[in-house]
């Protein structure tokens, strides 16, 4: 199972982001997301499509239709700067699948 | 819930390496354990996981046959093993829990999202 992200994402302060995910079907899977600083271990944003774990911002909001899945980050800040990826579950070969990342650039 | 790994380790090819992962603070057996690499300024790669209440392991297929991935219940402890190494296994190597499930029957695994994360254990390998 592929999904495919594009690499780059640039954005200007205060403004929204959208960061898109495809793959075949995807709606029919539950799509999570994490942001990944420089340097840093990734964190989980978004998971099972729209839901936010305890802690991250009400900016940060997810959706999930038919091919594509999208992280949507509003009021983009420096601190947004960061790789984001999705990731499924692959039921069918029983593991989990990453897209390829996204950089997220604040102009 | 933490998660706090072994330190940084340095080679040779075709040697092997073991890292581990104790998670601190939080119910263990229960839940799934992933190990997911990062080669330098590429993307994330799951390896493989466990959930240690069902002692069977899950791995890609990428990897089949060269990583072990084992648990320790009396100290919490998750390890993973890399064999017959090279050096484009030269990575980060992350662990990640998360919630999950195994059905004995199907002999098969299903684990939801990662949210907590080690962080993060460099293994170079170079001769």
């Amino acid at each position: 199972y592929v999904l495919t992200q594009p690499p780059s994402v640039s954005v200007a302060p205060g403004q929204t982001a959208r960061i898109t995910c495809g793959g075949n079907n995807l709606r029919s899977q539950s799509v999570h997301w994490y942001q990944q600083r420089p340097g840093q271990a990734p964190v989980l944003v978004v998971y099972d499509d729209s839901d936010r774990p305890s802690g991250i911002p009400e900016r940060f909001s997810g959706s999930n239709s038919e091919n594509t899945a999208t992280l949507t980050i509003s009021g983009v800040g420096a601190g947004d700067e960061a790789d984001y990826y999705c990731q499924v579950w692959d039921g069918t070969s029983d593991f989990a699948v990453f897209g390829g990342g996204t950089k997220l650039t604040v102009l | 819930v933490q998660l706090v790994q072994s330190g940084a380790d340095v080679k040779k090819p075709g040697s092997s390496v073991k890292v581990s992962c104790r998670t601190s603070g939080g119910t263990f057996n229960t839940y799934a354990i992933s190990w997911v690499r990062q080669a330098p300024g590429q993307g994330l790669e799951w390896m493989g996981g466990i959930i240690p209440v069902f002692h069977t392991p899950t791995y890609a297929q990428k990897f089949q046959g060269r990583v072990s991935i084992t648990t320790d219940e009396s100290t919490s402890t998750t390890y993973m093993e890399l064999n017959s190494l090279i050096s484009l296994d030269t990575a980060v190597y992350y662990c990640a829990r998360g919630g999950g499930d195994f059905d004995y029957v199907d002999n098969t695994a299903s684990y939801d999202a990662f949210d907590t994360w080690g962080q993060g254990t460099m293994v170079i390998v170079s001769s």
